[in-house]
């Protein structure tokens, strides 16, 4: 059974930079045929695709976070990471991290993790 | 970038009912539609991929059809645990975007 883990620092000053790691259990990112993804999702509001990696590297990123957003694998160890630079009280959110399979060009999200909050804030 | 337009926002409805979801796109995705639910405190839970295959484990009171830029999703007899909150996302893009979500409410 598949299963995410996101973890890092759920408190983030303005202007520093967010960083968290999913761990993946139960599957090996290397396996291929998926992506993996983040997804935040601030107190009460809509569901945001923040990004998603393949693990040969190849990425996609929502272009409004683009110039202030890292996405990494580390396959070693079976997990995937985001960072986010010059961070605001803007990316206080719920961030997930997911899976996102691929079939002929349809993916979706079929694994997530319980995801963890991050708050913005001095 | 693809935009999804979800309505009706919220809804309300009663245990047994049958309720429809709309989501449109702002140019033709195909069949590259998902639907996910939400519940409070919890993780999205995907229901339906490719506008209509159902995702193992959902209940199949959960039908998803559409394409090009008009989809719906529909649950008949619904129950207790079906309220919450319904996401649609396209995957026609490689800029993933998702609807506002729609909520269903007990009546």
């Amino acid at each position: 059974q598949v299963q995410l883990q996101e973890s890092g620092p759920g408190l983030v000053k303005p202007s520093q930079t967010l960083s968290l790691t999913c761990t993946v259990s139960g599957d090996s990112i290397s396996s291929g045929g998926y992506y993996w993804t983040w997804v935040r999702q601030p107190a009460g509001k809509e569901l945001e695709w923040i990004g998603r990696i393949y693990f040969s590297g190849n990425t996609n990123y929502n272009p409004s976070l683009k110039s202030r957003l890292t996405i990494s694998v580390d396959t070693s160890k079976n997990q995937f990471s985001l960072n986010l630079t010059s961070v605001t009280a803007a990316d206080t959110a719920i961030y997930y991290c997911a899976r996102d399979r691929v079939v002929a060009a349809l993916g979706y999200m079929d694994v997530w993790g319980k995801g963890t909050t991050v708050t913005v804030s001095s | 970038d693809v935009q999804l337009t979800q309505f009706p926002s919220s809804l309300s409805a009663s245990v047994g009912d049958r309720v429809t979801i709309t989501c449109r796109a702002s140019q033709s995705i195909s069949r590259y539609l998902n639907w996910y639910q939400q519940k409070p405190g919890e993780a999205p839970k995907l229901l339906i991929f490719g506008s209509s295959s159902l995702q193992s484990g959902v209940p199949s009171r959960f039908n998803g059809g559409g394409s090009g830029t008009d989809f719906t999703l529909t649950i008949t007899n619904l129950q207790p645990e079906d309220f919450a909150t319904y996401y649609c996302q396209q995957c026609f893009s490689t800029f993933i975007t998702f609807g506002r979500g729609t909520k269903v409410e007990i009546k």
